[in-house]
């Protein structure tokens, strides 16, 4: 695709629901990386693909955060039994090239979750 | 750990007045250092790196860095402000000869543009 795009854009969940949200990077990146955005702060990495392998999960909070990548183009994140701490900007970004340090991320518009 | 640290999380500053974001990193090895830049309802657009060529770094929408080893800095300048540039700004690092791309970034800092 043109760009990198998240859905949904917004999503509303009650504490102790499960949300998936999807990411659909930019055709042939390699590379696909998962944020997380607090109110304030900056953007928390939480792990990331080379194609469908997922090399760091250390970013992950919890053992309720999970992502996939099946097929090594759209990757979802899946948040179970959500808790309140998990309302943020949630922000995926792609890379040409898998581990590149000196290539750009091309960021999506994020996808903003509130735990009510 | 690297780690960035973003001073002052507000800036205002008149039309055609010199820009100044300031951004200090921490890092054991030499770093890969990123400004991006964020309008609203939109994602990260990555406005200039930084990646141990030259220390001057000309972006996009007249913006430049300056790496200074020895003070840790990698400041956000532009000569003349534009109503356009009202957006928050994020510093981040990446830390060289890592196995991964990802990026630690700063907290942001929102600029304001006053007519």
């Amino acid at each position: 695709g043109a760009g990198v795009s998240q859905s949904p854009r917004y999503k509303v969940t009650k504490r102790g629901q499960d949300v998936t949200l999807r990411c659909d990077p930019i055709s042939s990146h390699a590379t696909l990386y998962w944020y997380q955005q607090a109110l304030g702060q900056g953007p928390e990495f939480l792990t990331y693909f080379n194609y469908e392998a997922q090399p760091d999960k250390s970013g992950l909070p919890s053992d309720r955060f999970s992502a996939e990548r099946p097929e090594g183009s759209i990757s979802t994140l899946t948040i179970q039994r959500t808790e309140q701490r998990d309302s943020a900007m949630y922000r995926c970004a792609s890379s040409p090239f898998g581990g590149g340090l000196s290539y750009e991320q091309y960021f999506g518009p994020g996808t903003r979750l509130t735990v009510t | 750990a690297q780690s960035v640290t973003q001073l002052g999380s507000h800036v205002s500053v008149s039309e055609g007045a010199l820009v100044l974001l300031r951004c200090n990193y921490s890092s054991s090895v030499p770093p890969y250092l990123f400004w991006y830049v964020q309008y609203p309802n939109q994602g990260l657009q990555l406005l200039l790196k930084y990646t141990s060529a030259a220390t001057l770094v000309k972006g996009i929408n007249g913006f430049e860095a300056e790496f200074k080893k020895s003070e840790t800095s990698f400041h956000l300048t532009k000569p003349s402000a534009h109503m356009s540039d009202a957006a928050e700004y994020f510093c981040a690092v990446s830390p060289s000869g890592g196995s991964q791309g990802n990026l630690i970034f700063g907290k942001g800092t929102k600029l304001s543009v006053k007519p």
